[in-house]
């Protein structure tokens, strides 16, 4: 079964940093693209990142461009999301998500999302 | 980018109602479109993928159809367990751009 665990949410000053982590389980981790969704309090679903199976391929939307980073160690089978410079915008529930099959495709499987809440 | 604009943003109807609901993509994404539901306080969870293919274990009242810049998901019959809110997602290309989203609501 495809188990994915967020952990690294809470509160942070605006301009503050925060790194997200996601565990995998249940599948070849290494073999699979991986994102980052996130959706703000009673809003819609925004798709954050993108990182391929072996790092070589990285996308971000351009809300988070320079500021966010997404990395993977496919020893620990673990996704990340390193925030920086955090405004009040990026409060919202972030969910790590596999692709549904090998080679990039849409998502299929998701956590069930860390808290980040962005606020002085 | 390319931006999806989903019809209408609210949907309210009854048990047994057919119902439908429209994504229309900016620019022609083939058929690399996706559907999920989600429910309050839940994850997403995928329905439709290549525009018509029924996710594993998605119920068949669910269907989608379309391509290039016009789709549409139609729930047959709806059920209690439909009420939610349903969102269009294009994979063709970066940004992975989603719809705002519909609210299936009890009528």
């Amino acid at each position: 079964e495809v188990q994915l665990v967020e952990s690294g949410g809470g509160l942070v000053n605006p301009g503050g940093s925060l790194r997200l982590s996601c565990a995998a389980s249940g599948f070849i981790f290494s073999s699979y693209s991986m994102n980052w969704v996130r959706q703000a309090p009673g809003k819609g679903l925004e798709w954050v990142s993108s990182i391929s199976s072996s790092s070589s391929y990285i996308y971000y939307a351009d809300s988070v461009k320079g500021r966010f980073t997404i990395s993977r160690d496919n020893a620990k089978n673990s996704v990340y999301l390193q925030m920086n410079s955090l405004r009040a915008e990026d409060t919202a529930v972030y969910y790590c998500a596999r692709d549904r099959l090998v080679g990039g495709t849409t998502v299929a499987y998701w956590g069930q999302g860390t808290l980040v809440t962005v606020s002085s | 980018d390319i931006q999806m604009t989903q019809s209408p943003s609210t949907l309210s109807a009854s048990v047994g109602d057919r119902v439908t609901i429209t994504c229309r993509a900016s620019q022609s994404i083939s058929s690399w479109l996706a559907w999920y539901q989600q429910k309050p306080g839940k994850a997403p969870k995928l329905l439709i993928y290549k525009a018509s293919s029924l996710e594993t274990g998605v119920p068949s009242r669910f269907s989608g159809s379309g391509s290039g810049t016009e789709f549409t998901l139609t729930i047959s019959s709806l059920q209690p367990d439909d009420f939610a809110t349903y969102y269009c997602q294009q994979y063709n290309s970066y940004p992975r751009t989603f719809g705002q989203g519909t609210k299936v609501d009890i009528k």
